[in-house]
Parts: C-alpha cells; structure tokens; sequence
C-alpha cells in the first residue's frame, strides 16, 4: 500500500525550532518529487515548498511565507521527508501534510497524488 | 505571483449537477489539479490535468479548462460529495505550487 506518514507534532513557543518527518512506503520515494502543504486551523491549503529527486539534484523550492526559515531535505535510504522548521511564528500554526507530486512515465506532473494524514504544529507562548 | 479565484460556497440539491469555478489569468495555458477534501481529513486528488481522474475516482467527476477559466463538475451530487474543493496549478514563472483559496460545497 503507498502510504505517508507524517510525525513530529509539537507545541513550541515563538522563535522557536521544530523537525517533521515523512515516512513514505509502497513505492520508489527516490523516483519522485515531494511536497510539504499546511493548512492553518479554518483555513485552505498553502503550500510550503518541495524538494527535487536525485536526478534533479536534490533542488528545494519555497514558499515566500517560509523561505529562509524552513529548510526541506530528505535521505532516499530511509525513505524519509523532513522539514526543518526555525524561527517559528504563531502564524505557523497549522496541520502539515507531506505528499508525493505525481508523475506520468517519469515526467513530473505537478500535481500531488498522494497525501498523508497529516502533522499538527503549534506555536504559541 | 498568480492568483487563483474560488468562489468561497456552491449548493447543491441531492441528484443535480455541482459546478464549481477557478479563475486566473490565461490559466488555459497550465494544468489544472483538484482535490476534494473532508473534515478532519487530508486531500485527495480527483481530478489531474485538467480532466483526467486517478482511478477510484468516480466518473460523476470531471474537469475543464479554458480561458481564464477552469471548472470542476460533479454530476448527480450525493450527500458524500459535501466537502472543500481546492483548485491548483504549477507556476512555472516563479516554480511554485498556487492553491485556488477552496470552496465549500453544501448538499443540501
């Protein structure tokens, strides 16, 4: 079964450092790109960034909202995602889903076909 | 940076056709994902690519995209289908995934 499972849920005060991790499993997690989406508690979805597969040299892109602060990486060994998240702000606050952007014969498709059920991160003093 | 326009809420009758819009500049030219999403639940994708569906998707879900203007439908809507729907595209100008701000679909 593809699956993502998402950990690291936490409370943390302003300022503050928190790491998230997604363990993929049911498919070749090297092959494919990722992405980290939040969604704040009443709100819609916004996506935080993605990182590359190997192929595309690991290359990482961010939201504005996050850029310099959070930092996405992930090692294919362990079929791992992380998120390493700094200087965090109350408006941070939100449940995050790590998910695998699609691809059609190994062409990148944009779009994000598997989910998981998602981490929740509080940030408050 | 490109913005895409969801009406925040679409009613629907049990058994009618539900369509629901995402408007941006010339967002004829890209892709077009959507996801259904339900309370207390991740999104799932149901429709790829303007009109394609993942499998396991039923056929009463279809998509299109011209214009300025993509739309998702739902044809013969059931108490099920209540849930937020978010259109998205990849922006290739600044490489970044652009959420539609969702809309709240009520059966009513």
């Amino acid at each position: 079964e593809v699956q993502l499972v998402e950990s690291g849920e936490g409370l943390v005060q302003p300022g503050g450092s928190l790491r998230l991790s997604c363990a993929a499993s049911g498919f070749t997690f090297s092959d494919h790109y990722m992405d980290w989406v939040r969604q704040a508690p009443g709100k819609g979805l916004e996506w935080v960034g993605r990182t590359r597969n190997k192929a595309n040299s690991y290359t990482t892109e961010y939201a504005a909202s996050v850029k310099g602060r959070f930092t996405i990486s992930r090692d294919d060994s362990k079929n791992s995602l992380y998120l390493q998240m700094n200087s965090l702000k109350t408006e941070d606050t939100a449940v995050y889903y790590c998910a695998r952007v699609g691809s059609i014969f190994g062409v990148v498709m944009n779009y994000m076909d598997v989910w998981g059920k998602g981490t929740t991160v509080t940030v408050s003093s | 940076s490109y913005v895409l326009t969801q009406p925040p809420s679409v009613s629907v009758a049990p058994g009618q056709t539900a369509r629901i819009t995402c408007g941006g500049n010339n967002i004829g030219s890209k892709s077009v994902h959507w996801y259904q999403q339900k309370p207390g639940q991740a999104p799932v994708l149901v429709v790829y690519n303007d009109s394609d569906r993942p499998s396991g998707i039923p056929e009463r879900f279809s998509g299109s995209n011209s214009g300025n203007t993509a739309t998702l439908t739902i044809s013969r809507v059931e108490a099920g289908d209540e849930a937020d729907y978010y259109c998205q595209v990849w922006d290739s100008s600044s490489d970044h995934v652009v959420f539609g701000g969702g809309t709240k679909l009520t059966v009513l």
